[in-house]
């Protein structure tokens, strides 16, 4: 059984659409992320809920916007895409917040924008 | 601002030697130290980590060093397999907080030659 898992794998689009991409975690974890891994290779965290409650928002453009409907998913929508955006995003989960700990990714979802 | 620096970007060791992968960080708040493994079109995995408290943790062949005063932080591998053949990233935060949130270097690829 996959413990975080993401969909698409891979997403090619073309400037100005928009896209969702879908995180599922059956770890029973409270905390889910979303990071960017660019070009350059670092992993930056985008947004965390715990809970449904959205409690890390970094420096991220409005165009993204995750939803939670339930604490086993979170998805992420991305709007009016932009060549900036290629990159792979992963999903991950922990099981407490406040408390940085260990975090299970998702295998990443490969996106580019043409 | 890089606030967790692997600096060598890749590694390459024989079999059965000892695979040394080192990160340095620049933020003196940081208290809790992971390291992940990632293969390709994966999801990164968690390895060990390592608090503040302490100078050396170990898990099997996995030893993780901390020496606080140098903000440097050091991954050893013993011995090293083939399969260890992965990216390894180093990420720092401050473990408790409301806003904890992991801090990743880029990553240091090692291979280990049969």
């Amino acid at each position: 059984d996959t413990a975080v898992s993401q969909t698409p794998k891979y997403l090619v689009t073309q400037m100005g659409n928009d896209k969702s991409i879908k995180c599922e975690q059956n770890l029973g974890h409270d905390t889910m992320y979303w990071y960017k891994q660019d070009s350059k290779k670092f992993l930056k965290i985008m947004f965390s809920y715990n809970n449904k409650e959205l409690i890390i928002n970094e420096t991220v453009p409005n165009r993204f916007s995750p939803k939670s409907p339930d604490k086993a998913h979170l998805n992420l929508h991305i709007n009016s895409l932009e060549l900036g955006d290629s990159a792979v995003y992963f999903c991950a989960s922990s099981q407490d917040r406040g408390r940085v700990g260990e975090q299970y990714f998702g295998p990443g979802t490969r996106l580019t924008v043409t | 601002d890089q606030q967790v620096k692997q600096n060598s970007p890749s590694l390459s060791v024989q079999e059965g030697r000892i695979s040394i992968l080192n990160c340095d960080y620049t933020n003196s708040m940081f208290d809790y130290f992971l390291w992940y493994k990632k293969y390709p079109a994966e999801g990164p995995t968690f390895l060990i980590s390592i608090s503040s408290i302490k100078d050396k943790n170990e898990d099997g062949r996995f030893t993780v060093f901390l020496n606080k005063s140098a903000k440097h932080l050091s991954l050893h591998i013993v011995p090293s397999q083939p399969g260890d053949s992965a990216v390894y990233f180093c990420a720092a935060s401050r473990y408790t907080g409301a806003n904890s949130k992991l801090t990743f270097g880029k990553g240091i690829t090692l291979s280990v030659r049969p």
